[in-house]
């Protein structure tokens, strides 16, 4: 079964500070890849996506993420973090195959200290 | 305003009774999902929908139905066979175009009396 893995669980760090969440996908086949966030009582929403091309991908506030097909990996970073990006992230990958089923990573608490 | 409205906020359940949770969107989707967030395990797919009379079941489906009569429409029954239903529920939707986000909705918080 596809599974998605995020390394990190819990992240804290201090403003100014560089980001980096890791994510692993087991899938095989072509895949499309997302991050979401969740700041804290707020909807679920989209940060970034990659389904082609380009393997760097620029999302929104300043992240980006890098699709390396080779280690079936899409992680996520930041070069200069803000208290205001303390969120939960989550890292989803699309199964493929003519249905749109997404599947998720556990997920990573990220606390930044002013 | 376009998007996806679950109620209720907050659900309780008594032991051995059936509870349903609403999600309606007016986004003109097809594909409508259900995900259960718990702490530390990110979300779970319980059912999914990819057109109106027809759903499949998702990674975690026992103890839970649904039902698709309505394009807009994707209700969650939490069953009695359901033994830990604690948790955080996450409505969705998209277009099903493959390259297409998810919409979410605020969720309910479902906990047993």
């Amino acid at each position: 079964a596809q599974s998605v893995s995020q390394h990190n669980h819990h992240v804290i760090l201090s403003e100014a500070a560089s980001l980096e969440l890791g994510c692993n996908y087991s899938y095989g086949g072509t895949v499309n890849l997302f991050w979401y966030v969740q700041y804290p009582g707020q909807h679920l929403q989209l940060l970034l996506k990659y389904f082609s091309g380009d393997p760097l991908v620029k999302g929104i506030k300043g992240f980006e993420a890098e699709f390396i097909k080779s280690k079936f990996s899409f992680n996520l970073r930041k070069p200069s973090v803000q208290w205001s990006d303390t969120a939960e992230y989550f890292c989803a990958v699309n199964r493929g195959g003519g249905s749109y089923i997404p599947t998720f990573g556990r997920g990573t608490s990220l606390i930044v200290h002013p | 305003d376009g998007g996806i409205t679950q109620s209720p906020k907050y659900l309780f359940r008594k032991e051995g009774q059936n509870v349903t949770l609403s999600c309606e969107q007016n986004l003109n989707h097809d594909a409508m999902y259900w995900y259960r967030q718990d702490p530390g395990q990110g979300l779970r797919l319980i059912y999914y929908s990819q057109i109106v009379n027809d759903f499949q079941k998702g990674d975690i489906a026992e103890g839970y139905s649904v039902s698709r009569e309505k394009k807009e429409s994707f209700p969650l029954t939490v069953t009695s066979a359901q033994k830990n239903p604690t948790a955080f529920y996450l409505c969705a939707s998209t277009r099903r175009d493959t390259n297409e986000k998810l919409f979410f909705g605020s969720g309910t918080q479902l906990s047993v009396l």
